[in-house]
This record gives C-alpha cells, structure tokens and sequence, in this order.
C-alpha cells in the first residue's frame, strides 16, 4: 500500500509570509498532482509533475518533484488571503486510476 | 477546456428516496470517477469506469449505482442511503494512456441524508 505523508496538517500564517507543504513517501510515483480546494468546492488542479527533479512555477507557487519522485513540495511565497484552502497532493503509482492522497494542509492566511 | 460539470450542486434526501447524480465532461477522457469526501479529508475513490466499462469498485455498499451511458456522461444512482452518506460527492476524469493521467474533478454535490 503506497502511502504519501502530508505536512503540516494546518498551517496558519500572515499574509506576506511564505510556506512550504511537503509530501513525502517511501514509495516511487509516476506522477505527483497538487491539487486546491475551497470549502463545497471540488479540487482544483494546480500542477502536475513527472520528472525527478522538476520545478515547476505558477506565479507565486513553486512545485518541486524529488530526484527519485518519492516526495515533492509546494512553496507559496508572500501568501495572500485568497491562498486560503485545503491544499492535496496525489500520486500515480502502480494504477492508472488510483490516486494517492496526502491528508491534505489546511491552510488560513489572515489579512 | 478541462471542465466537469456536475449537477445537482446540493441535494437533501430521506432514507427511502431514489436520486441520481450526474457528471459530464467533454475532454475525450475515457476514464471516469465517482469520490466520496468528509470535510476537510482528502477525497475517497468509489468507482471508476473505463471505456464506459466498470473498472474498479472500491467495496463501496450496493445502495450506490453507478452507470456510464456514454463517454462523456457519468451517473450515480442513489437509493435507500443511510445518514452517515452525506457528504460531498465528486466526478473526475481522465486520459487512459499517454503516459500520466491527471484527474480533474468537477465542483461536487453536496448530499445530505435525512
């Protein structure tokens, strides 16, 4: 059983100040998502990583994928209150179809 | 686009209603799914239908029944559901090949049992 340790569980911060979530595993992933969700609302898809040792960007979010794909992190920096949610990450292992989840951080960045 | 719509977005129902769910995406995914998700837990996979076909049924109790009418709609069949069903409930899709298959997910329903 693949199993993806998600940290920290809740995480609440300033907003201007920067984070970091990490997801890591013993196990090998094809793949890694992160994923944001706000309260009644699905998970929205934020990036999806592939490649040992990948950084990707999207504006103040910076994703990393570990050089053995067994761990990944999403930095956010100057958080803004709109950061607020339940950020997932997921990965493809041995199925196609099953997702990995971390527990998930919940996130508040008060104003 | 990578839309999924899902409707209805809340729903209430008794113990003794019949009620579906439905999904539709039109991405060309040929992979489907229905999740389950308490609040503030990460989403709980139910079923997933490739190529309109049943692929995996995650145990999940028989008063749940999905269809797949075509590629792009998906359908959950709900009858006889207990309180402690209530929850969110989402679809997703994806690729079946190519490499990765990241899911995307629709907006949810919102069920409450009675």
């Amino acid at each position: 059983t693949q199993l993806l340790e998600q940290s920290p569980q809740f995480l609440s911060i300033q907003e201007g100040e920067n984070l970091t979530v990490y997801c890591n595993s013993s196990s090998v992933f094809s793949s890694l998502q992160w994923y944001r969700q706000e309260p009644g609302e699905g998970p929205v898809l934020l990036v999806t990583v592939v490649t040992g040792g990948e950084v990707k960007k999207l504006k103040r979010l910076t994703f990393q994928f570990g050089d053995a794909r067994k761990d990944s992190s999403l930095h956010i920096t100057a958080a803004q209150p709109g950061d607020t949610g339940l950020y997932l990450c997921a990965g493809n292992g041995g199925s196609n179809y099953k997702l990995t989840f971390g527990k998930g951080t919940l996130l508040t960045v008060n104003p | 686009d990578t839309e999924v719509t899902q409707t209805p977005k809340h729903l209430v129902m008794g113990m003794t209603n019949k009620k579906s769910l439905k999904c539709e995406q039109h991405m060309g995914h040929r992979a489907m799914y229905w999740y389950k998700q308490k609040a503030k837990k990460p989403p709980e996979l139910m079923f997933v239908y490739s190529y309109e076909k049943l692929s995996i049924n995650e145990s999940v109790p028989s008063r749940f029944s999905p269809e797949c009418p075509n590629s792009s709609l998906l359908n959950l069949h709900l009858h006889a559901l207990q309180p402690e069903d209530s929850a969110l409930y989402l679809c997703a899709s994806s690729l079946t090949s190519g490499g990765f298959y990241t899911q995307y997910f629709g907006p949810g329903t919102r069920l409450t049992v009675l």
